[in-house]
């Protein structure tokens, strides 16, 4: 099966630029998307299709996806932004999730 | 407003059955894929499984294919989730989701209902 794999942890100071990694197979010919969850909430969307952001997403978070990785950066961290990011891709119409990377902005 | 609201959670034991329902509302429900995602306590999500428009087509995890059937009512813009077999690992909070079928995007979470399979 399918395996996306995301960093447990990063850590990013506040103002600084954060770097979310996500690996799979071929990842870059397929889209990938982005979800932000905090605690005690529901995920939300924060990129898809590799580089879009849904209406109302700041535009401090960008997306790209080549090759074996896509990454989702956040540009100018505030602490609001900590949270844990869950990567997502389809493969062979079963849905994937990355095991999620907790963001400490610290 | 896009809302999802989720309802029939709660304790079952080991190979005990249980079904869930989603209702929707804000969106025009028949235009939308839906689907199934769940997050057992402290852990990431997982994906459990999803349905078209029109019901044609589902597809499902491997952890829960051959005892676990969505379904969904479009004349009562409402999803499903049949659970049997139900295991000690399928303990989670389990999410209704716009999107998430045939290639689409999760566009909306509900707030989840909790399952817990214990003994």
């Amino acid at each position: 099966s399918y395996e996306l794999t995301q960093p447990p942890s990063v850590s990013v100071s506040p103002g600084q630029t954060a770097t979310i990694t996500c690996t799979g197979d071929k990842l870059g010919g397929k889209y990938a998307c982005w979800y932000q969850q905090k605690p005690g909430q529901s995920p939300v969307l924060v990129i898809y299709e590799d580089t879009k952001r849904p209406s109302g997403i700041p535009a401090r978070f960008s997306g790209s996806n080549s090759g074996n990785t896509a990454t989702l950066t956040i540009s100018g961290t505030q602490a609001m932004d900590e949270a844990d990011y869950y990567c997502q891709a389809w493969d062979s119409n079963i849905l994937v999730f990355g095991g999620g990377t907790k963001l400490t902005v610290l | 407003e896009v809302q999802l609201v989720e309802s029939g959670g709660g304790v079952v034991r080991p190979g005990g059955s249980l079904r869930l329902s989603c209702a929707a509302s804000g969106f025009k429900f028949d235009d939308y894929g839906m689907s199934w995602v769940r997050q057992a306590p402290g852990k990431g999500l997982e994906w459990v499984g999803g349905i078209n428009w029109n019901g044609g087509r589902k597809d499902y995890a491997d952890s829960v294919k051959g005892r676990f059937t969505i379904s969904r009512d479009n004349a009562k813009n409402s999803l499903y989730l049949q659970m049997n077999s139900l295991r000690a690992e399928d303990t989670a909070l389990y999410h209704c989701a716009r999107g998430g079928a045939e290639g689409g995007i999760i566009v909306n979470w509900g707030q989840g209902t909790l399952v817990t399979v214990a003994s």
